[in-house]
């Protein structure tokens, strides 16, 4: 069966400081892999999805960047850090043809 | 562009019957989800419908209706553990992969 993780689990950093989330995916090859972000108030917003290795598409300009170095590995970075980037960091993956997204179980980021 | 409504809280009480509606105005469409979660938890999947009418399972109904962008959750027989947070979800053409866009969800409190 597929399993996806993700760590750290909760993370507090100073503003201006790296950021560097990773999530790997077991059971399943060339997955579709997305972050998304939780807000306070706010819906799930979707910010990096990959359909393959080195494969990136950004649906929002902002302070973080992802990578996908390998099949089953998604990377969400930032070089310094924005009291506004504090959230609850989602990673999913979808298999392509299937209609559900399964995720992780979320890293809150909190910056100050 | 693409927006999802659905009410932001709800209270019932257990054994009770409540109903979660979401209207969405996308540029397509290729498939609504109910996703459940719990606070500080990642979002679980609950049902999907592409086609117009009700889809069940167990407790928890979905229904459809293309043509007027509307669905609804409806939970039957309530427990203490619905308490949750219900995030209605469209898939639109055009998003990368199976890229979901959510509403910004609906915490459902559920007293005795």
């Amino acid at each position: 069966s597929q399993t996806i993780h993700q760590w750290p689990a909760t993370l507090v950093q100073p503003v201006g400081s790296p950021l560097s989330l990773e999530c790997t995916v077991e059971g399943t090859s060339n997955p579709n892999l997305y972050w998304y972000r939780q807000a306070a108030g706010r819906g799930l917003q979707l910010l990096f999805y990959s359909v393959g290795i080195g494969q990136i598409s950004s649906e929002v300009p902002q302070n973080l960047s992802a990578s996908r170095p390998q099949d089953r590995q998604f990377i969400l970075s930032s070089k310094k850090l924005l009291l506004s980037d504090s959230g609850f960091y989602l990673c999913a993956w979808g298999d392509g043809t299937n209609e559900k997204l399964f995720f992780g179980s979320g890293t809150q980021l909190s910056v100050l | 562009g693409q927006n999802i409504d659905q009410p932001t809280e709800m209270t019932a009480t257990e054994g009770a019957i409540v109903q979660i509606n979401c209207t969405y105005q996308t540029s397509g469409f290729n498939g609504l989800f109910w996703y459940q979660q719990h606070a500080g938890e990642a979002p679980t999947f609950l049902s999907y419908n592409v086609l117009d009418g009700l889809e069940e399972k167990g407790r928890f109904s979905s229904f459809l209706s293309r043509s007027k962008g509307y669905s609804y959750l409806l939970l039957k027989e309530l427990q203490m553990k619905d308490s949750a947070s219900y995030l209605c979800a469209v898939r639109a053409p055009g998003q990368a992969g199976t890229a979901l866009i959510f509403g910004k969800g609906t915490t459902l409190s559920v007293s005795s």
